[in-house]
This record gives C-alpha cells, structure tokens and sequence, in this order.
C-alpha cells in the first residue's frame, strides 16, 4: 500500500514559518490534504487539493505539491498552532484507499 | 452548522462485539460518503472504512486490518452512521470518529477525497 511518510517534530520560534513535509512516491500525482490535531481534539482540515483552505482557516496555512513531497507552511507561527498535523491522499490503486501520513508534532518554542 | 456526533463507546472483553453510531445533523445526510477514522492511544490516524452514498449504491470498503470483522452500516432515514466491530482484538483499543467524506474531482486515476467534518470520537477499549 502507498506509504506517506512525515517528520516526526517540527519546533519553530513564533513568529517564524514552519513547513511540514510528506514524502511519498510521486505524490505531486496526487492530491494532499492536511489535518490539523490539537491533544484531546478531533483532528479539523486545515488544507485540501494540494492548496486550498476551508473556510475559517487563517492564510497563515498554505500548501503546496511537487513531485515526491507535498508541504504544509504555516506562516508568522502563533503559540495556539501548537499540534500534530497530518497529510492525507486517496491511493485508488490499492486496496487502502485513504492513506495518512505518520504526523508530524509542532511545537512552537 | 454541521455535526457528528458518535456512541456506544466502551470497554470490551478480547473476542467480544461492540456497535459504534454516529448521529449526523446539518447537511444532507444521504448525499455524502462516510468514513471511520480511529487512533490508538499516543498514534496516528488510521482509516478503517467507508459507505458511499445512495448514489453510488452504499458500497463499501474497508482496510486490510478489519476487514471481515468490521461492518459499517448507514440508515439516511436516521441520518445515522453504524460500525459493527466483532471479534475485537487488543490492538483495536482505540478512539473511533466518524467523519464526512468529500468526493471532488477525479483525474488520471487520482481523487480528491477528504474529511471536511469530523465527530468527537468515542473511545474503545479492548482488554480482558
């Protein structure tokens, strides 16, 4: 099955910019959505098709797609980004088709 | 303003059964694909399966990990969402939401599918 893989830890001063990559193979062939969890919360879309946001989502949240990494930049990082943030794709080649990625901790120091 | 809302959440002995619902309120219930997402305590998220909508016939699918234990189940008269789990095992303690699916455009073999809502999850423990 497809395989998303994330850093485990992004640390970031605020006020600075954080990105947040998710590796897979040719995953510019795909679209990626982001997920945004904070601890004892449901995860919420922060981003889909690559980069667009939901509405009610600041512009600080942008992503973007290319090749084999997708990215999720959260610009003039504020402390109540703090959370684990996850990449998503739909793989119809397999069996398992909704795939996320391992989830990458940010923390903003 | 959209809501899901999930239940039947507890602790069960390895082996044993445990129905999961998800009450849906604020869109239209029948026109959507819906999802179960879980997470075990300290992990990421995992996709355990999915119900299309009316249109697309109810079909379902599910990840390698339930299938043939897990059935997910809807009654749009309800506006409510069902996950049958039977043959529990310890590995499946976990937090159970349901989400709603969104099916964009379709191209080179590629879709755009995502989870615009999700519910508060309903915690599941397995063990003896």
């Amino acid at each position: 099955s497809y395989v998303l893989t994330q850093p485990p830890s992004v640390s970031v001063a605020p006020g600075q910019t954080a990105r947040i990559t998710c590796g897979g193979n040719n995953i510019g062939s795909k679209s990626v959505h982001w997920y945004q969890q904070k601890p004892g919360q449901a995860p919420v879309l922060v981003v889909y098709d690559d980069s667009d946001r939901p509405s009610g989502i600041p512009e600080r949240f942008s992503g973007s797609n290319s090749g084999n990494t997708a990215t999720l930049t959260i610009s003039r990082v504020e402390a109540g980004d703090e959370a684990d943030y996850y990449c998503q794709v739909w793989d119809s080649s397999s069996d398992h088709p909704v795939v996320f990625g391992t989830g990458t901790k940010v923390t903003v120091l | 303003e959209v809501q899901l809302v999930e239940s039947g959440g507890g602790l069960v002995q390895p082996g044993g059964s445990l129905r999961l619902s998800c009450a849906a309120s604020g869109f239209t219930f029948s026109d959507h694909y819906m999802d179960w997402v879980r997470q075990a305590p300290g992990k990421g998220l995992e996709w355990v399966g999915r119900t299309r909508n009316k249109a697309n016939s109810y079909t379902t699918e599910y990840a390698a990990s339930v299938k043939g234990r897990f059935t997910i189940s809807r009654d749009d008269s309800k506006n409510s969402l069902y996950l049958q789990m039977n043959s529990l095992k310890t590995e499946d303690t976990a937090v159970y939401y349901c989400a709603r699916g969104t099916l964009g455009y379709c191209s080179g073999g590629s879709c755009v599918y995502y989870f615009d809502y999700w519910g508060q999850g309903t915690l599941v423990t397995v063990s003896s």
